[in-house]
């Protein structure tokens, strides 16, 4: 089965510009998570996902907001961006069944964006 | 302090030793996830423990939910083994270690 696609795999925007991010989880997948990887605070989770609903919601400000859709494809948004969110940002699905196997997420390869 | 510790953060060593990287967590959890990232990003979920051990291949992950620890061990390391090994821990959200970066030498 095809994997997690994120969309785009590189962005370059400038400070005060807003971005939009795409995940595609696995089909039949429900649920969707995104994280955020530095150098300095390396793999913090931004939100996840679940049938179109946000079920949890990390320490980000309100600049980041994400979707999902009846599709479980997955939006996230950065509005006035800031040098700071310079990042690679994953996504991951999951789906119950999975969970009972040897792994619990699959992840894509991840967006990385450059705030210049 | 953090509420995933992972030692070592670095580690080198030669084809064919046995490799032990250690996960030390401070909260309750649901369950505990070992991953692989290779350079250029891409993350790979090796094992999801709630109790006891598994195996996949040479990997073998042990958790013990008294202690809060878990343990990642590769037998007959390879160079192709080298990446960063990644602890993390379900609350109601994964919760990340900073990571081991793992060097095998030929």
């Amino acid at each position: 089965k095809a994997g997690v696609t994120q969309t785009p795999r590189y962005l370059i925007k400038t400070r005060g510009q807003q971005v939009t991010l795409s995940c595609s989880p696995i089909s039949g997948h429900r649920s969707v998570s995104w994280y955020q990887q530095t150098p300095g605070q390396g793999l913090q989770f931004l939100f996840e996902y679940f049938s179109e609903t946000q079920r949890n919601k990390g320490n980000f400000p309100g600049r980041f907001s994400g979707r999902q859709f009846s599709n479980s494809r997955s939006e996230m948004n950065v509005s006035t961006l800031e040098l700071g969110d310079s990042a690679l940002y994953l996504c991951a699905s999951s789906s119950i069944r999975d969970r009972g196997k040897n792994y619990g997420y699959t992840f894509g390869s991840g967006t990385r964006l450059t705030v210049v | 302090k953090n509420e995933v510790e992972q030692s070592p953060q670095n580690l080198t060593a030669q084809e064919g030793e046995f490799i032990t990287i250690n996960c030390s967590y401070s909260v309750g959890i649901s369950a505990l996830h070992w991953l692989q990232q290779h350079p250029g990003g891409g993350i790979v979920s090796l094992f999801m423990l709630s109790s006891g051990k598994k195996k996949h291949g040479r990997l073998i992950a042990t958790i013990n939910i008294q202690e809060k620890h878990s343990s990642l061990h590769i037998t007959a390391s390879h160079p192709r083994d080298s990446a960063v090994y990644i602890c993390a821990v379900r609350d109601y959200q994964l919760i990340w270690g900073a990571g081991t970066k793992l060097i095998i030498k030929p």
